[in-house]
């Protein structure tokens, strides 16, 4: 079975663009998560949806928005790119929503913000 | 708040040698989940371990083990017989009960082993 897929791969966006990331699940997985993972530091969360419902949502400013789609993938859009943006973006599915299901993540895409 | 800790930031073995990755959490909650994930060079993070907060006992998996002790707060975890194919980042996580999946993460550790 396929694992989570993302894309782009990478992507360099110059300050005040906007960007679409993509993330499809594991098969009959109905969750995905997001992370943004600066250099040298550890993931931090961005938002969880379920069932095309958003659960969650991290300290990220509202230039940050995301969506699920019926077949669950998933798309993480950042309006008014700042050099700050720069990062890997992860995206992560997991069967069920709830903090006791383990979450399996995507290769990433690496956004560079010039 | 929930924080987790891992307060070694690179370590460096030989080859055959044992090394052990500590992390130390934080919560007030009573319920809760702790993971450990792989990070190599390419970037894609590998579950390795999930363990809940009611189940105290360690577990092993070949090379690897992890010792998890509720009265220090401490989910630690050791390679036997590193080998260089051990080589990437280590994340230790943790989640609570609740509607979201919200992973918080450590800063990680480097491990490096030599040949």
């Amino acid at each position: 079975d396929a694992g989570v897929t993302q894309s782009p791969t990478h992507l360099i966006k110059t300050r005040g663009q906007h960007v679409t990331l993509r993330c499809s699940p594991i098969s009959g997985h109905k969750s995905v998560s997001w992370y943004q993972q600066v250099l040298g530091q550890g993931p931090q969360f961005i938002f969880q949806y379920y069932e095309k419902e958003e659960r969650g949502r991290g300290n990220f400013p509202d230039r940050f928005s995301a969506r699920q789609f019926p077949n669950y993938s998933s798309e993480l859009n950042v309006n008014a790119l700042l050099l700050g943006d720069s990062a890997l973006y992860l995206c992560a599915s997991s069967s069920r929503q709830g903090g006791s299901y383990e979450q399996y993540f995507g290769p990433g895409t690496r956004l560079t913000v010039t | 708040a929930q924080k987790v800790t891992q307060a070694q930031t690179e370590i460096s073995v030989v080859e055959k040698e044992d090394v052990t990755l500590d992390c130390v959490y934080e919560t007030r909650d009573t319920t809760y989940y702790l993971f450990w994930y792989k990070q190599p060079p390419s970037g894609e993070l590998v579950f390795l371990i999930r363990r809940n907060s009611f189940d105290e006992q360690n577990e092993i998996s070949g090379r690897y083990s992890w010792n998890f002790q509720k009265s220090t707060s401490s989910f630690n975890f050791t390679i036997t017989a590193s080998q260089v194919v051990d080589s990437a980042v280590y994340f230790c996580a943790l989640s609570v009960r609740g509607n979201t999946g919200k992973l918080i993460f450590g800063q990680g550790t480097t491990l490096q082993v030599k040949p």
